[in-house]
């Protein structure tokens, strides 16, 4: 079954505590690891996809990684401002259309 | 990054009657787009795939005929929820790609169910 499965689903940090969230994932035929943010009530704001292990990329604070099990997040010296939900998913095939199956997102908080 | 938008965004309706949600690519052409619905602290759930011009197809435990998607042009794709219930109160997203490398996302629509 295809899986992904997020850790921790909660990240209490102090502004400036640097930390990294995992994505650890099960999927046939992965086309794409792709990170997400998500503010309350509003739909996911695309931050990175990652495609072959070894790759990074960054934004910012943001840095994503990739092995061939899983992906993490860095975040370095985050600020109060990084406080949301980051959704980790992984594109594969099902049926005849690519798609992505999410994981449950981890919650973080930035205190100032 | 490419914009999709989503209208309503908020939408309060009576057990039983009928409510569509419209999904739309701003910049760019979609083929192709998504369905999700996320429940409160649960991940997004994939619950259809509208392609232009053609049928969409369903994941499982689904029902089509509750749920209708038209995706009548390139930049508009239709959600109706038919004889809604209160257990149909959610959030439901939808995403468009513009190219194969990306999906972006609308902000969501709230369905309140009386």
């Amino acid at each position: 079954e295809d899986q992904v499965t997020q850790s921790p689903e909660a990240l209490r940090l102090q502004e400036g505590e640097s930390s990294s969230l995992n994505c650890s994932y099960t999927v046939s035929g992965l086309r794409g690891l792709f990170w997400y943010r998500q503010d309350p009530g509003k739909g996911p704001e695309f931050l990175f996809t990652l495609y072959s292990a070894g790759e990074e990329k960054e934004k910012e604070r943001l840095k994503a990684t990739l092995t061939k099990k899983e992906s993490f997040l860095h975040i370095t010296a985050p600020k109060p401002e990084d406080s949301a939900t980051y959704l980790c998913a992984a594109r594969h095939r099902g049926g005849s259309n690519y798609k992505l199956t999410f994981g449950k997102g981890t919650l973080l908080t930035v205190n100032p | 990054g490419a914009v999709v938008s989503q209208h309503p965004s908020r939408v309060i309706c009576k057990s039983g009657t009928s409510v569509k949600i419209e999904c739309r690519s701003l910049d760019f052409q979609a083929t192709t787009m998504f369905w999700y619905r996320q429940f409160p602290k649960k991940s997004l759930m994939l619950m259809a795939t509208s392609n232009e011009g053609s049928k969409a197809t369903y994941e499982q435990g689904v029902e089509k005929d509750k749920f209708l998607i038209n995706h009548a042009s390139l930049t508009l794709s239709t959600l109706t929820v038919t004889s809604a219930h209160p257990e149909d109160s959610s959030f439901y997203i939808c995403s468009a790609g513009d190219t194969y490398n990306e999906q972006f996302f609308g902000p969501g629509t709230r369905l309140t169910v009386l």
